[in-house]
């Protein structure tokens, strides 16, 4: 149990463009998802947290407008990267808390982003 | 943002050694949490400590929750070659959702 999914697990695209990336909890409703964005050879950095039905909260420093987070359903969020550039290419990850008292987070496998 | 102090960054060890590896903070945590990282692959939780002092085992894995509440250790005992990955610890202060997390362990196991 406990799984969450990405999609799609790598994308390449040009400058300019946007991309969207989907997570989605398969087996188990979530409340809350995460985004991540991880550099190569270093840690995940948090870069919002989505409430479903609600507004994204995003942290200091993330461009809100640029990164758009869509949490529709308690299975699903999606992450949309606006007007891409080579420097937001990276590895996206989110993670998914289980309704309910518990703290733990499932992570899905990643979304390696690569902007020409 | 934050980040908890982990170390070491990298160990090259041989098959069958013992390793250990810590995070520490200069500020308090409710919640100590042990991921493993394979490459081009999400985090997968090793085990969570949720309470000064805890020691929890997971198969050949052991981690304990520092009684001070900021810090964390994480022992694997007879390394085997499918130990190789990257190990990060994460703590979560009380009442919030959000996870910081370590830089990093880089393990590599020589068969």
């Amino acid at each position: 149990g406990a799984v969450v999914s990405q999609h799609p697990s790598w994308v390449i695209c040009k400058s300019g463009t946007s991309v969207k990336i989907e997570c989605r909890s398969l087996d188990f409703q979530a409340t809350t998802m995460f985004w991540y964005r991880q550099f190569p050879k270093q840690s995940l950095m948090l870069m919002a947290t989505s409430n479903e039905g609600s507004k994204a909260t995003y942290e200091q420093g993330v461009e809100k407008d640029k990164f758009l987070i869509n949490h529709a359903s308690l299975t699903l969020s999606t992450l949309t990267v606006t007007s891409a550039h080579p420097e937001d290419s990276s590895f996206y990850i989110c993670s998914a808390k289980i309704a309910g008292p518990w703290d733990e987070q499932f992570f899905g496998p990643g979304t390696r982003l690569t902007v020409l | 943002g934050q980040q908890l102090n982990q170390s070491p960054q990298s160990m090259f060890i041989q098959e069958g050694e013992d390793v250990s590896m810590n995070c520490t903070s200069s500020s308090i945590f409710n919640t100590w949490l042990w991921y493993k990282q394979d490459p081009g692959e999400g985090p997968v939780l090793l085990i969570a400590l949720y309470k000064a002092g805890e020691l929890t085992s997971n198969g050949r894995l052991t981690a304990q929750f520092g009684i001070t509440r900021k810090d964390s250790f994480l022992n694997i005992s007879a390394s085997i070659p499918s130990d190789v990955g990257i190990y990060f610890c994460a703590g979560q202060r009380g009442g919030s959702e959000k996870l910081v997390f370590g830089k990093g362990t880089k393990l590599t196991v020589n068969p």
